[in-house]
């Protein structure tokens, strides 16, 4: 079945300095992924989606690209500020399907500090 | 527009018990997609519901059960309550046409003492 795969952290980084949170997935069909976020008691937030080959997803500095030779969708950003401090869910969807669900990673827990 | 919204946001219940957990999608959507979040087993899809239809669903016993209204508001029901249906329980809704994007509402903390 498909499967993502991220570094589950925590990840602590400096104010500014750049982050990237890995992530692989395997896929029977040909998926639309995505980055999500979830800040401490809330649920989830879209943070960027690419949905084919070789597109670049973002927002809010944050980027992505669909990397099918590789099957990545590495999360990147220049200069991360304490407000990222957060939870980052890796995930996608089949296309194929459109009705199945999301499959996740475990997430990755940023901790920005000052 | 306004986001996806839940009800309640926390709860607490005891074994045995049953629950029932609501819903609204964003205006215009027609799919309710249902997921449980656990600190042991991260997220997992639960079901998927378009049209008062039930479209897919995931590996999870019978006592979890949902169904769509017409208005396409979501229930979802978890019947003989165990500890392990501690969770945070997230409802996201999609587009009818196209899109596989998915936008979740806050959720609801269900805790099971």
């Amino acid at each position: 079945g498909d499967s993502v795969t991220q570094m589950e952290g925590p990840v602590t980084l400096s104010e500014e300095a750049f982050l990237t949170i890995n992530c692989t997935y395997t896929a029977t069909g040909y998926p639309s992924l995505f980055w999500y976020v979830q800040y401490p008691g809330e649920g989830l937030q879209l943070l960027l989606k690419a949905t084919k080959a070789d597109d670049k997803g973002s927002n809010k500095g944050f980027e992505a690209t669909y990397r099918k030779e590789t099957t990545s969708f590495h999360l990147e950003k220049g200069s991360v500020q304490v407000s990222d401090s957060a939870v980052y869910f890796c995930a996608l969807s089949d296309v194929g399907g459109g009705a199945d669900g999301l499959t996740f990673g475990k997430g990755t827990h940023l901790i920005i500090q000052p | 527009k306004a986001g996806v919204t839940q009800t309640p946001r926390y709860l607490i219940k005891t074994r045995g018990q049953q629950v029932t957990l609501s819903c609204s999608p964003i205006s215009g959507h027609r799919s309710v997609s249902w997921y449980q979040q656990t600190p042991g087993q991260g997220l997992q899809f639960l079901f998927e519901y378009f049209s008062e239809t039930q479209r897919n669903k995931g590996n999870f016993p019978g006592r979890f059960s949902g169904r769509q209204f017409s208005n396409s508001r979501s229930e979802m029901n978890v019947s003989t309550l165990e500890l392990g249906d501690s969770a945070l329980y997230l409802c996201a809704s999609r587009p009818s046409e196209g899109g596989y994007t998915q936008y979740f509402g806050p959720g609801t903390r269900l805790t099971v003492l």
